[in-house]
């Protein structure tokens, strides 16, 4: 399985502003996905980022205000535009490794915990 | 949405066995049945999955009835860091290919 880097780890940012998190990953994956965590709640897929390609959004999460850049097999940033007190979360990123067997595992990263104020 | 099922919370005495039922009703044949866990504050953790045999590893078994259409995770002899939200998922199909949707997950608590 691969190592997943995440940064920020943490932060604390103002109304109205934006932040972008960053994901690395010690090998070349294909299928890279982020999501959220409110709290208190499990994780919502927010989108599927593969090199080459757009981000493939679920329903409620659009481009403008998730961005997010796949510009190698190794990396991708999400961007958390305009933001509310709403958007406080845990953000997670994760890549998928396919088993010889067929399964397709996630590996995690340790989360971006956002406090919007 | 999940296709998954599970109880919301489960109790469990330390170093007693662990069991955490899942009920994947609409699973096809060759949709494999996954189990993660995040431990609190932490990003989620692979455990183990399975298609159609019982599978064990060094974290837990995983025994699947004959019929597939549901599960248990069994943790042989927990620990109080066994406490953690369990995740049993089969992976959703959508327009850009598989994807692993979480539902609410099991909340397990391992008490001394």
């Amino acid at each position: 399985s691969a190592v997943i880097s995440q940064k920020p780890s943490r932060d604390i940012c103002q109304r109205g502003t934006s932040l972008t998190i960053q994901c690395q990953v010690d090998s070349q994956v294909t299928m890279m996905f982020w999501y959220r965590q409110q709290p208190g709640q499990s994780l919502t897929l927010i989108a599927t980022a593969n090199q080459g390609s757009e981000a493939t959004y679920e329903s409620g999460f659009v481009i403008d205000k998730f961005p997010i850049s796949r510009p190698n097999l190794t990396f991708s940033t999400l961007t958390v535009s305009n933001m509310s007190p709403e958007d406080s979360s845990i953000y997670l990123c994760s890549v998928e490794w396919a088993w010889e067997s067929g399964a397709n595992v996630l590996t995690f990263g340790a989360g971006s915990r956002l406090t919007v104020l | 949405d999940a296709k998954t099922t599970q109880p919301t919370s489960m109790d469990c005495a330390e170093g007693r066995a662990a069991n955490l039922p899942c009920n994947h009703s609409t699973i096809s044949g060759n949709e494999y049945v996954y189990w993660y866990r995040q431990i609190h504050s932490q990003g989620p953790q692979y455990i183990i999955h399975g298609l159609k045999n019982n599978e064990t590893n060094e974290m837990a078994s995983l025994i699947i009835t004959e019929d597939r259409k549901s599960s248990t995770l069994i943790l042989p002899h927990a620990t109080l860091r066994d406490t953690a939200v369990y995740y049993c998922i089969v992976r959703v199909k959508g327009t850009g290919g598989f994807k692993t949707i979480f539902g609410a997950g099991t909340r397990l608590f391992v008490k001394a």
